[in-house]
């Protein structure tokens, strides 16, 4: 049971817009620690796709935002790609763990 | 450019303990933290510990206490992660990552190519 909470997958055509949400609680998200957003394609090493809820890394496209309110945050991809199919993974910091970051379960991202 | 190269894959035992490291190169190592993140087979990231080297402070998360320990030698830029007692759920790949020593909330902006243990009788 992860800390973080995001829907196991989601789906869209290319060209759609898809949103990833991702709950937390009052000690992590909703108290006001920044959330992060990692893109996993298969066989390799999660990459930063979003920092501090809405910043991207240089080289990520446009296409992929971030945004939060309250105790929960979301990953928007529109133009949807081919090559956008992945498992897409929230993360923060919780308070109340001892100092620890704390990951969402992962949603996995198909573009039919 | 930031790399994190860590090293081989590995067979344990179950009951025995295992270390990876992770040597960093591009940057400033003692201006970072480096984390060990597991991924088990199809399963999602679990955050284990980290270690500021530049104070070799090491925190972990509760699930782990006890059994990792987290180390970093500064002169050669490498950070290793030691898990002890190992069962068959430890197997896993274990990515180490790097993240910004400021801010409450860090982020992981490089990761490492990840290391595969099992765990195995």
């Amino acid at each position: 049971q992860s800390v973080l909470t995001q829907p196991p997958s989601v789906s869209g055509a290319p060209g759609q817009r898809v949103t990833i949400s991702c709950t937390g609680s009052s000690s992590n998200i909703g108290a006001g620690y920044d959330v992060h957003w990692y893109q996993q394609l298969p066989g390799t090493a999660p990459k930063l796709l979003i920092y501090g809820n809405s910043n991207r890394p240089s080289g990520v496209p446009d296409r992929f935002s971030g945004s939060k309110s309250g105790t929960s945050a979301s990953l928007a991809i529109t133009g949807l790609q081919a090559e956008d199919e992945a498992d897409y993974y929230c993360q923060s910091y919780d308070s109340s763990l001892s100092g620890s970051s704390v990951f969402g379960g992962g949603t996995k991202l198909t573009v039919l | 450019q930031v790399q994190l190269v860590q090293s081989g894959a590995e067979v344990k035992k179950p009951g025995s303990s295992v270390k990876v490291s992770c040597k960093a190169s591009g940057g400033t190592f003692s201006s970072y933290t480096i984390s060990w993140v597991r991924q088990a087979p199809g399963q999602g990231l679990e955050w284990m510990g980290r270690i500021i080297p530049i104070l070799g402070i090491a925190n972990y998360a509760q699930k782990f206490q006890g059994r990792v320990t987290i180390t970093a030698d500064k002169s050669t830029s490498t950070a290793y992660m030691e898990l002890s007692s190992l069962r068959s759920e430890d197997t896993a790949v274990y990515y180490c990552a790097r993240a910004d020593l400021s801010g409450s909330s860090p982020y992981f902006d490089y990761w490492g190519q990840g290391t595969l243990v099992t765990v195995s009788s």
